[in-house]
C-alpha cells in the first residue's frame, strides 16, 4: 500500500449506530488530520494530530471522537450522528516541524450518510 | 482569523489558458498551496508558494503577492481532463490549513 488509505470508502449508519473510519498513511508523515467536505462549502478542518497528540480540535460535537494510536493511524469514532454529518470526511497527513507545515496528502475519503 | 476568498465556478475552452485567483487575508502569513480535486475523489497537491513570485511546474503556474494577500493559478493548454475544482489554502505560524471555498473549472471542448 502506498499513500494514504482510507476504509470504508462508504458507509451508510444509522442515528443510533456506532461506527469507525479508520486511516493509514505509508508516507512517514509526523501530523495526521480529519476533515469534512460538505456540499458547496470548504474542507472543514476537524482534528490535528502531531506526533499522536492532539493538537487542535476546531469545535467539533462530541459525537466526533479521534483517536491516534501511532503516527500512522488515525481512527474516528462516530456516535449518535445526525443527518446533517453526511458528508466526505477525509483524512490527509503531513510533515511538520511545527514551525514549518508542508503539503498534505489526503486520502479517498469516506463518504458518509446518515438516515 | 483567516479569509480566503476564489470564484465559485469559470468555464474555459480546451487548449486555452485560464488563471483561477484567491484572496486571503491572514496574519503570520507562511504559505500557501493549490490543490486540485476531482468530483468525488481526494484533493492532490498542485504548487506551493511562500516567497513572491511565480512558480512554474509543466503546464501549471502559481502566483503570489504577499502585500496584496493574492495568488492566482495559470493553467495553459487546457485539456479536458483539468475539468476540477481547484482549492486554494493558506497556512499561518502556528495555525493548520485552511481553505478557501474552491473554484469548479468546466473545460469545453
Amino acid at each position: 500500500e502506498t499513500g494514504v488509505t482510507q476504509t470504508p470508502r462508504h458507509l451508510v449508519m444509522g442515528m443510533t449506530n456506532k461506527k469507525s473510519l479508520k486511516c493509514e498513511q505509508h508516507l512517514g508523515h509526523n501530523a495526521m488530520y480529519w476533515y469534512k467536505q460538505s456540499a458547496k462549502k470548504p474542507l472543514e478542518l476537524m482534528f490535528v494530530y502531531s506526533l499522536e497528540e492532539r493538537v487542535e480540535n476546531n469545535s467539533v460535537p462530541s459525537r466526533f471522537s479521534p483517536e491516534c494510536p501511532n503516527s500512522s493511524h488515525l481512527f474516528l469514532h462516530l456516535h449518535t450522528l445526525q443527518p446533517e454529518d453526511s458528508a466526505l470526511y477525509l483524512c490527509a497527513s503531513s510533515q511538520t516541524s511545527g514551525l514549518e507545515t508542508y503539503e498534505q496528502y489526503f486520502g479517498p475519503g469516506t463518504r458518509l450518510t446518515v438516515t | 482569523g483567516q479569509n480566503i476568498d476564489q470564484p465559485t465556478e469559470m468555464t474555459a475552452t480546451e487548449g486555452a489558458i485560464v488563471q483561477i485567483n484567491c484572496t486571503y487575508q491572514t496574519s503570520g502569513f507562511n504559505g500557501l498551496f493549490w490543490y486540485q480535486q476531482h468530483a468525488g475523489e481526494a484533493p492532490t497537491f498542485l504548487s506551493y508558494n511562500v516567497l513572491d513570485g511565480l512558480e512554474e511546474k509543466g503546464r501549471f503556474s502559481s502566483f503570489l503577492s504577499r502585500s496584496k494577500g493574492y495568488s492566482y493559478l495559470l493553467l495553459k493548454e487546457l485539456q479536458m481532463k483539468d475539468s476540477a475544482s481547484y482549492l486554494c489554502a493558506v497556512t499561518s505560524y502556528g495555525q493548520n490549513f485552511v481553505f478557501g471555498p474552491g473554484t469548479r473549472l468546466s473545460v469545453l471542448p
